[in-house]
């Protein structure tokens, strides 16, 4: 079975500084797709960025990326230049190709001080 | 383009008493799913409909837990009797094809006491 782990229950950053939040993932699988996801307090999930497992490229959206590296399973996101509005909890996911399930880590808690 | 709707945004009830929550996906979306997420945990799937077949529900505790898309469109999901703890946000997503963004909505959140 696929899991996902978030080693990093909260991390701090100073505003405008760079963060990278930890995520690694098991699977045998060779076709699947990555997720982070960041939930504000009221709890909607907000899609920051997507991965393809057959891209190497590592997927980037504005202020945020990914360093994706197949080999050693692992997923973590940097956030360039963070904003108060950045904090949240963050939740990194893994989804099949084959069934299609989301699983998701158990968060990473960001806060941004200003 | 009208995002993934759920209601009732906020709900308390007392222990053994029972509770539905609504979902309507985004429009065209085949794939809906169910997420029961716990205060200071990542979400956890109870339910995935594929139109308005059911493709995975094994983490649905179907002594009290149930869930049914009679259209393939909107769905709805039940609790009863509920207990204490399964109070939580109710998260509804929706997907368009396999492998595509999951979306997700508002949530519902469920205080049983």
């Amino acid at each position: 079975a696929q899991t996902v782990t978030q080693s990093q229950p909260e991390m701090s950053v100073q505003e405008a500084e760079t963060v990278t939040l930890s995520c690694t993932y098991d699977t045998s699988e060779s076709d699947y797709y990555l997720f982070w996801y960041k939930q504000p307090p009221s709890r909607q999930m907000i899609l920051v960025i997507r991965q393809e497992a057959y891209k190497q490229q590592n997927a980037t959206e504005n202020r945020f990326s990914v360093n994706f590296q197949k080999a050693a399973k692992s997923f973590s996101l940097k956030i360039s230049d963070s904003q108060l509005g950045d904090a949240a909890m963050y939740f990194c996911a893994y989804r099949s190709a084959g069934d299609d399930k989301i699983i998701f880590g158990k968060g990473t808690r960001l806060h941004i001080l200003p | 383009e009208a995002g993934v709707a759920q209601s009732p945004r906020y709900k308390i009830i007392e222990k053994r008493q029972s509770v539905a929550f609504w979902c309507n996906p985004i429009s065209g979306h085949a794939t809906l799913y169910w997420y029961q997420q716990i205060l200071g945990q990542g979400p956890k799937l109870l339910i995935q409909f594929q139109n308005n077949g059911v493709v995975d529900d094994s983490q649905l505790p179907k002594d009290r837990f149930s869930a049914e898309r009679l259209k393939g469109v909107d769905s709805t999901l039940k609790i009863q009797p509920a207990k204490l703890e399964d109070s939580a946000v109710y998260l509804c997503a929706s997907s368009y094809l396999q492998g595509n963004t999951i979306y997700f909505g508002e949530g519902s959140w469920l205080t049983v006491v």
